[in-house]
C-alpha cells in the first residue's frame, strides 16, 4: 500500500460545478498536509497549506483535513477553465522544525468545461 | 522575486551517459530539494540539501547525486544514465530547516530529460 493514494481520475466537470478531490493517507506521523496545482509544463505551484486536523478556506477553495480517518479533501467552488489543471495532495511528517521531503499522491487530472 | 530557476529546461541523453541538472533557489532561500515526477510513480523526493550538506535523501540508487554551493545553487547528476530514468526532475526551494514554513516548497518548472 502506498503511503498516500489519490483518485486517479480524470475527472471532468462543467464549469460552476463544485469539485471535490480526495487523498487517504496510512503514515499518522504526516502533520502538515498541502495541496499543489500544476499546469501543463509547468512545476508544481502551492494551493493550500494545512497543520493538523481542521478546516482552511481561501477564496473559491476550502482544504479539509481529518487525521482520524486519515483523509484529506480539497474543494473547489464555482470551478473555472481556468481551474483546469493537475492537482497534487502533499503531507510531511513533524521532524524537527519540518524539513522539505514531501509525500506526494500521484495526481488527479481535472477539467473544467465551459 | 525571481522564482526558482532550472536548467535547462530539455534535453535528450542517450543510455550509459550521465547529466547534470542545474537549480537556483528563490533569492534568501537556503533549501534545495529535488524530486522525480513520473507518469508511473508520480512525484518521488531525490534529496535535499541545507547549508551545502545533504540532509535527506530518498530511495534511490547512488547514480544519483547532487550538491549545492555556497549560494544555495544546486546541480543533481545521474550517471550511467537508463531508459527509466526518462523524468520531469524538479527542484524546490525553501527557507529551510528551523524556519517557520520549512515545508513550503516553491518549484521550478523542471528539466525534462529523455533517454533513449
Amino acid at each position: 500500500q502506498k503511503e498516500v493514494e489519490q483518485d486517479p481520475g480524470p475527472l471532468s466537470v462543467p464549469e460552476g460545478a463544485i469539485v471535490s478531490l480526495n487523498c487517504t493517507y496510512s503514515n499518522s506521523a504526516f502533520q502538515y498536509f498541502m495541496w499543489y496545482r500544476q499546469y501543463s509544463r509547468k512545476g508544481p505551484e502551492l494551493l493550500m497549506y494545512t497543520y493538523s486536523s481542521g478546516n482552511k478556506e481561501d477564496g473559491r477553495f476550502t482544504a479539509q483535513v481529518d487525521k482520524s480517518s486519515k483523509y484529506i479533501s480539497l474543494f473547489i467552488r464555482d470551478s473555472q477553465p481556468s481551474d483546469s489543471a493537475t492537482y497534487l495532495c502533499a503531507m510531511s511528517g513533524p521532524d524537527t522544525g519540518a524539513n522539505s521531503k514531501l509525500t506526494f499522491g500521484k495526481g488527479i487530472t481535472l477539467s473544467v468545461r465551459p | 522575486k525571481a522564482g526558482v530557476t532550472q536548467t535547462p529546461r530539455y534535453l535528450i541523453k542517450t543510455r550509459g551517459q550521465q547529466v547534470t541538472l542545474s537549480c537556483s533557489p528563490i533569492s534568501g532561500h537556503r533549501s534545495v530539494s529535488w524530486y522525480q515526477q513520473t507518469p508511473g510513480q508520480g512525484l518521488q523526493f531525490l534529496f535535499e540539501y541545507f547549508s551545502e550538506t545533504q540532509r535527506n535523501k530518498g530511495n534511490f540508487p547512488g547514480r544519483f547525486s547532487g550538491r549545492q554551493f555556497s549560494n544555495s545553487r544546486s546541480e543533481m547528476n545521474v550517471s550511467t544514465l537508463e531508459l527509466g530514468d526518462s523524468a520531469l526532475y524538479l527542484c524546490a526551494s525553501s527557507l529551510g530547516r528551523g524556519n517557520p514554513g520549512a515545508n513550503v516548497l516553491t518549484f521550478g518548472a523542471g528539466s525534462r530529460l529523455t533517454v533513449l
